[in-house]
């Protein structure tokens, strides 16, 4: 079965300081792959998205996330973070034709000043 | 253009009651989802609707059950609550099913079953 596997659960960072979240994916298949942002108390907000072509996509707030396909992997990073990026981040995946978004367990990004 | 909206936003049920979740979307979308999101596990898919009057289940449908009688409107029902319904409710909205179309949200209804 597909599957989407975030293995950090929280990630603590200083503001300021550059941030990597990783995700994975099992498919054989062609795939569309999302990185979407939950604040607190409210519902996910997509921040990018691959579909094909560039495999290094650049989202709002100055994320971005790069697709590997040989290691079905799409890693989000941001150069540089803020306070106001403290939330949950969940990677999703889409197996090509199938209707399924599949979301991993999402990682907690805390920045502390 | 209010999005993706979802009434109730808290609600606290004992065991066996019944409740209805109502989403609704202002962006003349075919297709609707409701999830839940449980610690630890992401989100996971309830039931679906590809156009109003259809539903289809998804990953997670038992205890749950849907209607779609208009378009702009998605509705989660839960006959008989059991404490293992307690969780934070999603509905979504999108234009296409499949390909690269993102999902819209709403904010969520935090259900808790006593």
């Amino acid at each position: 079965a597909q599957s989407v596997t975030q293995l950090d659960s929280q990630v603590p960072v200083f503001e300021e300081a550059p941030v990597e979240l990783r995700c994975n994916y099992s498919s054989s298949v062609s795939v569309y792959l999302f990185w979407y942002v939950q604040y607190p108390n409210q519902g996910l907000q997509l921040l990018l998205k691959y579909l094909s072509g560039s495999t290094l996509v650049k989202g709002i707030n100055g994320f971005e996330a790069e697709f590997n396909k040989s290691q079905t992997s799409f890693h989000l990073r941001k150069p540089s973070v803020h306070i106001s990026d403290t939330a949950e981040y969940f990677c999703a995946v889409r197996m090509d034709s199938s209707y399924k978004l599949i979301f991993g367990s999402g990682t907690r990004l805390l920045v502390r000043p | 253009n209010a999005g993706v909206t979802q009434t109730p936003k808290f609600r606290v049920l004992k065991t066996g009651q019944s409740m209805t979740l109502l989403c609704a979307q202002d962006m003349n979308h075919e297709y609707m989802y409701w999830y839940r999101q449980d610690p630890g596990m992401g989100l996971r898919l309830i039931h679906y609707s590809v156009g109003e009057g259809t539903t289809a289940k998804g990953e997670v449908p038992d205890g749950y059950n849907v209607s779609r009688l208009k378009k702009q409107n998605f509705l989660l029902g839960l006959e008989s609550a059991a404490p293992s319904q307690t969780s934070v409710y999603f509905c979504a909205s999108s234009l296409r099913l499949a390909g690269g179309h993102e999902q819209f949200f709403g904010p969520g209804t935090r259900l808790t079953v006593l």
